[in-house]
C-alpha cells in the first residue's frame, strides 16, 4: 500500500521560507512517476504547486515558479518543497500526491499539513 | 493554462437521489480527465480517472463520462457518505495541472 506522509514547520514567518518534505512508503521513489505538491488555502480550492521526476527533472505551476524548488532524495525515499518570500496569501494545507505512469493523474495522497504565515 | 469549470457552485440533494455534477475544459483535454472527492479535513480522493474509469474500490453509483471539453459526474442513489466537496482536473496538458474549483453536495 502506497503511502505519504508530510512533515514541516506549521508556522513560518512573512518573507520567510517554507519547507515541507514528503516521505514515500509502498513505493520506490525512483518509479516512474511524478511527485507532485498541491495546497489548498483554508476554505478554497486545490491548488498545483509542481512535480518532480526521480531524475531530478521538476515542472513547476508559472503563477509560483519564481518561488519554489522540489528537490528529491532517493536514498531517504522522499521529495522536498520549498517556497521562498511566503506571505499570509501561502497559508494553506499541503498535500503531497503521487501520479504515475501512463495516466498522470494524483492516485495517492498525503493527509496534508497545515502551514500558516504569521508572524 | 487550460481553465476548467464547474458547476453548479453547490447542489442540494436528497439521500437516495440522484447528483449530475458538470466540468468544462477551455480546451479539448481528450479523456483526461479526473473526479476527486474531498470531505472536510480529509485529503483529496481519487474517484475517476480517463473520464470513465472507476478508481479502485469506489462504489458502482459513481460514474463519469464525457470526451473533449465537457464532462459529467453522475452519483446515483446518493449515500450520507457521499456529501462532500467533488473536484475535476485535467491531466491533458500541463504545467500547470489545473482543477475545477469544486461542487458542494450537500443534504437537501
Amino acid at each position: 500500500q502506497v503511502q505519504l506522509q508530510e512533515s514541516g514547520p506549521g508556522l513560518v514567518k512573512p518573507s520567510g521560507t517554507l519547507s515541507l518534505t514528503c516521505a514515500v512508503s509502498g513505493d520506490s521513489i525512483s518509479n516512474t512517476n511524478w511527485w507532485n505538491w498541491v495546497r489548498q488555502p483554508p476554505g478554497k480550492g486545490l491548488e498545483w504547486i509542481g512535480e518532480i521526476f526521480y531524475s531530478g527533472s521538476t515542472k513547476y505551476n508559472p503563477s509560483l515558479r519564481s518561488r519554489v524548488t522540489i528537490s528529491v532524495d532517493k536514498s531517504k525515499n522522499q521529495f522536498s518543497l520549498r517556497l521562498s518570500s511566503v506571505t499570509a496569501a501561502d497559508t494553506a494545507v499541503y498535500y503531497c500526491a503521487r501520479s504515475s505512469y501512463p495516466d498522470y493523474y494524483f492516485d495517492y495522497w498525503g493527509q496534508g499539513t497545515l502551514v500558516t504565515v504569521s508572524s | 493554462e487550460i481553465v476548467m469549470t464547474q458547476s453548479p457552485a453547490t447542489l442540494s440533494v436528497s439521500p437516495g437521489e440522484r447528483a449530475t455534477l458538470s466540468c468544462r475544459a477551455s480546451q479539448s483535454v481528450s479523456s483526461s480527465l479526473a473526479w476527486y472527492q474531498q470531505k472536510p479535513g480529509r485529503a483529496p480522493r481519487l474517484l475517476i480517472y480517463g473520464a470513465s474509469t472507476r478508481a479502485t474500490d469506489i462504489p458502482a453509483r459513481f460514474s463519469g463520462s464525457g470526451s473533449g471539453t465537457e464532462f459529467t459526474l453522475t452519483i446515483n442513489s446518493l449515500q450520507s457518505e457521499d456529501f462532500a466537496v467533488y473536484y475535476c482536473q485535467q491531466y491533458n496538458n500541463w504545467p500547470p495541472r489545473t482543477f475545477g474549483q469544486g461542487t458542494k453536495v450537500e443534504i437537501k
